[in-house]
């Protein structure tokens, strides 16, 4: 069974800086996915980024980017220059076996300040 | 480009009554569709997915069922609702066999069992 850990209830960031959200895992698994979502206010769940297991490179979208570790199990997510609409919850989530499905962490609350 | 509705986004019910929540993808075909429920403050909760017209995979056991009886629409239901079913509920696609491993989301109903 795939199991995803957040740690950190909650952020705080300032505006322009460099915030990083951390993200473990567990599994089994030899092949799996990693993503990053985003849930503002709305409830919307936005799709960020994702890091196959086999890629060399850490994947990178815009100001996001996953600093993937696989010794240490672990799939940070880093923004970088803060803005204040990346105020919400953000969920890491792992691709399981099978037909794709995801299993979720609780969630990191991030919070940006002006 | 591909676009997924779902409807109401709000629903107010009493206990016992029963529940359809729909949900329709455009622009793609034969997509991977998820049920999931997020309880309030917490993650996502994986209920149901379908990998084609009449599949269905129960992840948890409960009072809810879904069926799909298009290719590109899934629904959500109840034929007695309990307050435990109260939520946000998130419909998801993902291409097919064909397609990337990230899924996206619909805007979600927000469910209240009274």
């Amino acid at each position: 069974a795939q199991k995803i850990t957040q740690t950190q209830p909650g952020m705080f960031v300032q505006e322009k800086e460099a915030v990083t959200l951390d993200c473990t895992y567990d599994t089994s698994d030899p092949s799996y996915g990693l993503f990053w979502y985003k849930q503002p206010s709305s409830g919307e769940m936005i799709f960020l980024i994702y890091q196959g297991s086999y890629d060399q490179q850490n994947a990178t979208e815009g100001r996001y980017s996953l600093n993937f570790q696989k010794a240490r199990k672990s799939a940070n997510l880093v923004i970088s220059a803060s803005q204040l609409g990346d105020s919400a919850m953000y969920f890491c989530a792992m691709r399981g076996s099978g037909y794709s499905t995801l299993t979720f962490g609780k969630g990191t609350m991030l919070l940006v300040s002006p | 480009s591909q676009t997924i509705h779902q409807w109401p986004a709000t629903l107010v019910q009493p206990v016992g009554s029963p529940l359809s929540l729909e949900c329709t993808v455009e622009g793609t075909s034969n997509p991977n569709l998820y049920w999931y429920r997020q309880a309030a403050g917490r993650g996502l909760q994986l209920l149901f997915y379908s990998v084609g017209i009449g599949q269905i995979s129960s992840e948890v056991p409960q009072n809810l069922s879904a069926s799909r009886p298009q290719d590109r629409q899934f629904i959500l239901s109840s034929k007695k609702l309990l307050l435990s079913d109260s939520g946000f509920y998130l419909c998801a696609w993902r291409a097919g066999w064909t397609g990337g491993d990230e899924q996206y989301f619909g805007p979600g109903t927000r469910l209240t069992v009274t």
